[in-house]
């Protein structure tokens, strides 16, 4: 079956520290790729998505790049801030069929201090 | 933000009691999904409605119940709430041909 499987954490930076979480996943065919955000005490927020292999997914300075070459998402930011503190979940959907379900990484929490 | 509540938004029961949660909606969303969030498991699908009275289940689906009467509201039922259902519970929504879900702020269950 489909699965995500993330890098642990917690990831502790500082402020302006470059970040990058990695992401590999195992899927039949080409799914989509996301990664979604969870503030304390939040549910989940979209942060960005890719739908076929090489689309790269951006938003509030956070990348990711579809790589199907090494089935890979990784995230990236060039200067985290201190509001980044969150947890990030890498997910993907099926290309077609089941509902589009999502599978969901476990989690990377990142913490950055001034 | 997508128009999504759960209601209630905490809860405390004892072991083998029923329990209830709702997700409502505003969108008009076909599609609708209640996941729980566990350490070290990230999110998992309990079960997710494909329209009005059609549901189907997820990877954990044992010992919960979905329900799905009209577009806006779609029910988790915990017939027998065990200790293992502690959990937070998120529901969410996903409008036809988009691949996006849409997350509600969360249920956070605790069973005694």
């Amino acid at each position: 079956g489909d699965s995500v499987t993330q890098m642990e954490g917690p990831v502790t930076l500082s402020e302006e520290a470059f970040l990058t979480i990695n992401c590999t996943y195992t899927a039949t065919g080409y799914p989509s790729l996301f990664w979604y955000v969870q503030y304390p005490g939040e549910g989940l927020q979209l942060l960005l998505k890719a739908t076929k292999a090489d689309d790269k997914g951006s938003n509030k300075g956070f990348e990711a790049t579809y790589r199907k070459e090494t089935t890979s998402f990784h995230l990236e930011k060039g200067s985290v801030q201190v509001s980044d503190s969150a947890v990030y979940f890498c997910a993907l959907s099926p290309l077609v069929g089941g509902g589009n379900k999502l599978t969901f990484g476990t989690g990377t929490q990142l913490k950055v201090e001034l | 933000d997508a128009g999504i509540t759960q209601s209630p938004r905490h809860k405390v029961t004892e072991t083998g009691t029923p329990v209830t949660l709702r997700c409502h909606q505003t969108e008009n969303h076909r599609y609708m999904y209640w996941y729980r969030q566990d350490p070290g498991h990230g999110l998992r699908l309990i079960h997710y409605s494909y329209g009005v009275k059609d549901t189907d289940k997820g990877e954990v689906s044992d010992g919960y119940s979905v329900s799905r009467s009209k577009t806006e509201d779609f029910l988790l039922t915990l017939e027998s709430a065990t200790s293992s259902q502690t959990s937070v519970y998120f529901c969410a929504i996903r409008a036809a041909r988009q691949e996006t879900q849409y997350f509600g702020p969360g249920t956070r269950l605790l069973v005694l």
